[in-house]
């Protein structure tokens, strides 16, 4: 079983440049998140989709974060214009569904290093 | 709201010794899931354990046991038989079974290095 892929590994780029991330769930899962990692810290949510709708944006900087999964299946991220605290691993998992209520399994993809200077 | 607390930014261990890795909890929920995940240099996260805050059975996975204390929100992670591939970051977190959220709390995690 093919597990969460995530595109690209790395991204360098320049304060108040735009960048998006791509990532593909394992196939069947209906729950994708998206979760920032700063260094030293542990992942945050950012957002939690349930097929193609939002289940949870409350922690996303919606006035430069932006993330969409229009056919529910991947998704893709968006930063809009990046500042230097955006620096972080940008993680995607996914679940087979929303726990009901016990939760299911959340399995990560690799993570996209994201460094803005 | 809940927080997760890893007061260990590293530990070492020899390889075969044992090693336990020390969380700490707050919540006012009665009910909860609380799981330790491990994550190496490739960055992906894996679940190595999972407890059900309604079940007072510590939770075990082959080399891998938690010692589970509610009243001290207590939920530390005992590695027995180290192995060099268990050398990772290893995360701590709360997920409450309320609301329609399925958001896991991490904690800040601790390092862990294992020496032949």
């Amino acid at each position: 079983e093919a597990g969460v892929a995530q595109s690209p590994r790395y991204k360098i780029i320049e304060k108040r440049q735009s960048v998006a991330f791509w990532c593909n769930p394992i196939s069947g899962h209906a729950t994708l998140y998206w979760y920032q990692q700063i260094l030293g810290q542990g992942p945050k949510l950012l957002i939690q989709f349930q097929n193609n709708g939002v289940v949870d944006d409350s922690q996303l900087p919606k006035d430069r974060f932006s993330a969409e999964r229009l056919k529910g299946v991947d998704s893709t991220l968006k930063i809009q214009p990046a500042k230097l605290e955006d620096s972080a691993v940008y993680l995607c998992a996914s679940s087979l569904a929303v726990s009901d209520p016990v939760p299911y399994e959340q399995y990560f993809g690799p993570g996209t290093r994201l460094t803005v200077t | 709201a809940q927080t997760v607390t890893q007061s260990q930014p590293e530990m070492s261990v020899q390889e075969a010794e044992t090693v336990t890795l020390s969380c700490t909890y707050d919540t006012s929920e009665s009910d909860y899931y609380l799981f330790w995940y491990k994550q190496p240099p490739s960055r992906q996260m894996i679940l190595v354990i999972r407890q059900e805050a309604y079940k007072q059975q510590n939770a075990t996975e082959n080399r891998f046991s938690v010692n589970f204390q509610k009243a001290a929100k207590s939920f530390s992670l005992k590695i027995s038989d180290s192995q060099l591939g268990d050398a990772a970051m290893y995360f701590c977190a709360y997920r409450s079974p309320y609301g329609n959220t399925d958001k896991l709390i991490f904690g800040t995690g601790t390092r862990l290095q294992v020496f032949p």
